[in-house]
């Protein structure tokens, strides 16, 4: 079955730039969207955007202004890049797919938190 | 942006007990509305799909229900393994996805 894993620094300064990567095992990243999801600490859930397997994206609107969702099909991965983060962007980190964007959330990496501060 | 509602935002129960939540949206998202149970330190796990497909592994207590606006999730009879938060989430609008704010259910 598909697993995913995320994978990145846990902590980034402010005004930096936040990268993560998940990658996919158990399965082809091949014709599914995959999306990144955070969770600041005692807080619910954002969803940040998505990617199709061939590149094409979709954001939250608002985040869209700094954030970049890319995908390495070589790989089996795709990444995440936040730009000039804030201490308001520390959050557990999770990747996850969606078959359609339709859909909905399944499987989900286990999550990563990412601090920011200096 | 849709928003999403849930309803109450807590809620505290004993095993046993039926227990319903709501999750409203601001507009019509016909049936594209899931349901996840969230556990401490844990990611997020998808329950049901599509209003009211139970996934492959869930226990039959967990059930959801609507369309449109208004759906709810219930679980008929509540085991220790429940007390969780949970979250719904919209499909509809695929270039704005959006959650409620969730709902954290304890023991009483």
């Amino acid at each position: 079955q598909v697993q995913l894993q995320e994978s990145g620094p846990g902590l980034v300064k402010p005004s930096e730039t936040l990268s993560l990567t998940c990658t996919v095992s158990g399965g082809s990243i091949s014709s599914y969207y995959w999306s990144w999801i955070r969770q600041p600490p005692g807080k619910g859930l954002e969803w940040i955007g998505y990617i199709f397997y061939s590149g094409s994206t979709n954001y939250n609107p608002s985040l869209k202004s700094r954030v970049a969702i890319s995908v390495d099909t070589s790989k089996n991965q795709f990444s995440l890049n936040l730009r000039s983060v804030t201490a308001a962007d520390t959050a557990v980190y999770y990747c996850a797919r969606l078959p359609t964007t339709r859909d909905w959330f399944d499987p989900w990496g286990q999550g990563t938190l990412v601090t920011v501060s200096s | 942006d849709i928003q999403m509602t849930q309803s109450p935002s807590s809620l505290s129960a004993s095993v046993g007990d039926r227990v319903t939540i709501t999750c409203r949206a601001s507009q019509s998202i016909s049936t594209y509305l899931n349901w996840y149970q969230q556990k401490p330190g844990r990611a997020p796990k998808l329950l049901i799909s599509a209003a009211s497909s139970l996934q492959s592994g869930v226990p039959s207590r967990f059930s959801g229900s609507g369309s449109g606006t208004d759906f709810t999730l219930t679980i008929s009879s509540l085991q220790p393994e429940d007390f969780a938060t949970y979250y719904c989430q919209q499909s509809y609008s695929t270039l704005a996805i959006t959650f409620g704010q969730g709902t954290r259910l304890e023991i009483k």
